[in-house]
């Protein structure tokens, strides 16, 4: 059974980048597209980029959070990362890792969230 | 981006009831169209993806219909476990876009 976990500091200043990691457990990140999706307090579902690997790693972001954002992939700890920089309150959410076989398969598989607040 | 546009917003029934959530994309979005369950506190669960298709493990209450730009998610008979936000999502292009959610009530 696969198991997804995110993992980063809960509070980050503005201006500052928020740094987020999820490791999987229970399958390879070879061969998936892994994705990372947020949600702010009481307000729907943003997909924002997700990273595919299968000897190299590839990378689709959403336009909206491009210019800010690099998500990459670490095979030797079944692990990839998150990296928003320049963040404000609106950046403030539960960010979910994600993973679906093809980039437009649903999400078949989530972890179970991390709050992240921006905030001074 | 392509819209998502759930209705209603949210929806008041009892246990028991047939109920019916709507969802229209601004473009055509072929098949590509999935829902997801979410309770307090806890990531979305997938339910039904490519429009009809029952995820593994999902009751058969719960069921999918549609085309092209709109697509509907029904629960035949709800079941108190069933009183959550539900979201429908299209992955026919990028960026993938969730509606904005239809929270069921008891």
């Amino acid at each position: 059974q696969v198991q997804l976990q995110e993992s980063g500091p809960g509070l980050v200043k503005p201006s500052e980048t928020l740094s987020l990691t999820c490791t999987v457990s229970g399958g390879s990140v070879s061969g998936y597209h892994w994705n990372w999706i947020r949600q702010a307090p009481g307000k729907g579902l943003e997909w924002i980029g997700y990273i595919y690997y299968s000897g190299s790693g590839s990378t689709n972001y959403n336009p909206s959070l491009k210019s800010r954002l690099t998500i990459s992939v670490d095979t030797s700890k079944n692990q990839f990362s998150l990296k928003l920089s320049s963040v404000t309150a609106a950046d403030t959410a539960v960010y979910y890792c994600a993973r679906n076989p093809q980039w437009y398969n649903p999400f078949d598989y989530w972890g179970q969230g991390t709050l992240v607040t921006v905030s001074s | 981006d392509i819209q998502m546009t759930q209705s209603p917003s949210s929806l008041s029934a009892s246990v028991g009831d047939r109920v019916t959530i709507t969802c229209r994309a601004s473009e055509s979005i072929s098949s590509y169209l999935n829902w997801y369950q979410q309770k307090p506190g806890k990531a979305p669960n997938l339910l039904i993806y490519s429009v009809s298709s029952l995820q593994s493990g999902v009751p058969s209450r719960f069921s999918g219909s549609g085309s092209g730009t709109d697509f509907t998610l029904t629960i035949s008979s709800l079941q108190p476990e069933d009183f959550a936000i539900y979201y429908c999502q299209q992955t026919y292009t990028i960026p993938q876009t969730f509606g904005q959610g239809t929270k069921l009530e008891i």
